[in-house]
């Protein structure tokens, strides 16, 4: 079965300072590759995705997000995080091709919290 | 708002009883889906609509629950008898794909999520 893993649970970061947060997942198919973020008391958002082509995908903003297929990881960044970052992040996976159809398997999600 | 709405945002029950969560997804999408959260978790994958048929149920999704979208619009999900346990927040989704189809493209399969119902079972 597909598994996603996010190995930061919490990250507390300063403005201006450079984020990466780790995603791996578990399967050897073809997947498509997404990154939800979830602001205080707001609902899921698509950040952005990958589903073919350029590995290096660009999203909403200022996050950039690198599919490295080698090593089954989908990590995202932003060279400067601003206070409004603040926010819990989602990684998601989905197959379509495995018997997996449409549905997004998450990850346990990342607390960003950037101090003033 | 022509998003995905759920309703209502928050329900408070007592062990044993039965509840209904109901959700509108985004006018033409044909794909719904319903997932449950619990604290600390990422969305946890429970069942699929496609139009009105129910394509597929995580096995998550226990005899007490059903759901349902009889007219390939709004969707339902019962809980029967709840359990401490059940309490999470439940969150829909909705997406467009081709008919027929459980293929993915680039346009398809970006899920819009609603705001959740909270569920609390005392």
């Amino acid at each position: 079965a597909q598994s996603v893993s996010q190995h930061n649970h919490h990250v507390i970061l300063s403005e201006a300072a450079s984020l990466e947060l780790g995603c791996n997942y578990s399967y050897g198919g073809t997947v498509n590759l997404f990154w939800y973020v979830q602001y205080p008391g707001q609902h899921l958002q698509l950040l952005l995705k990958y589903f073919s082509g350029d590995p290096l995908v660009k999203g909403i903003k200022g996050f950039e997000a690198e599919f490295i297929k080698s090593k089954f990881s989908f990590n995202l960044r932003k060279p400067s995080v601003q206070w409004s970052d603040t926010a819990e992040y989602f990684c998601a996976v989905n197959a379509p091709y495995g018997g997996a159809t449409n549905k997004l398997i998450f990850g346990t999600g990342t607390l960003l919290a950037v101090q003033p | 708002d022509t998003g995905v709405s759920q309703d209502p945002r928050h329900k408070i029950t007592k062990r044993g009883q039965n509840v209904t969560f109901r959700c509108d997804p985004i006018s033409e999408h044909n794909r719904l889906y319903w997932y449950r959260q619990t604290l600390g978790q990422g969305p946890e994958f429970l069942t699929y609509f496609q139009n009105e048929a129910q394509l597929e149920k995580s096995r998550l999704l226990s005899d007490r629950f059903s759901a349902e979208r009889p007219k390939g619009s709004f969707s339902t999900l019962e809980i029967q008898r709840t359990e401490q346990g059940d309490s999470a927040m439940y969150l829909c989704a909705s997406s467009f794909g081709p008919y027929g189809s459980h293929e993915l493209t680039d346009s398809y399969n970006e899920q819009f999520f609603g705001p959740g119902t909270r569920l609390t079972v005392l």
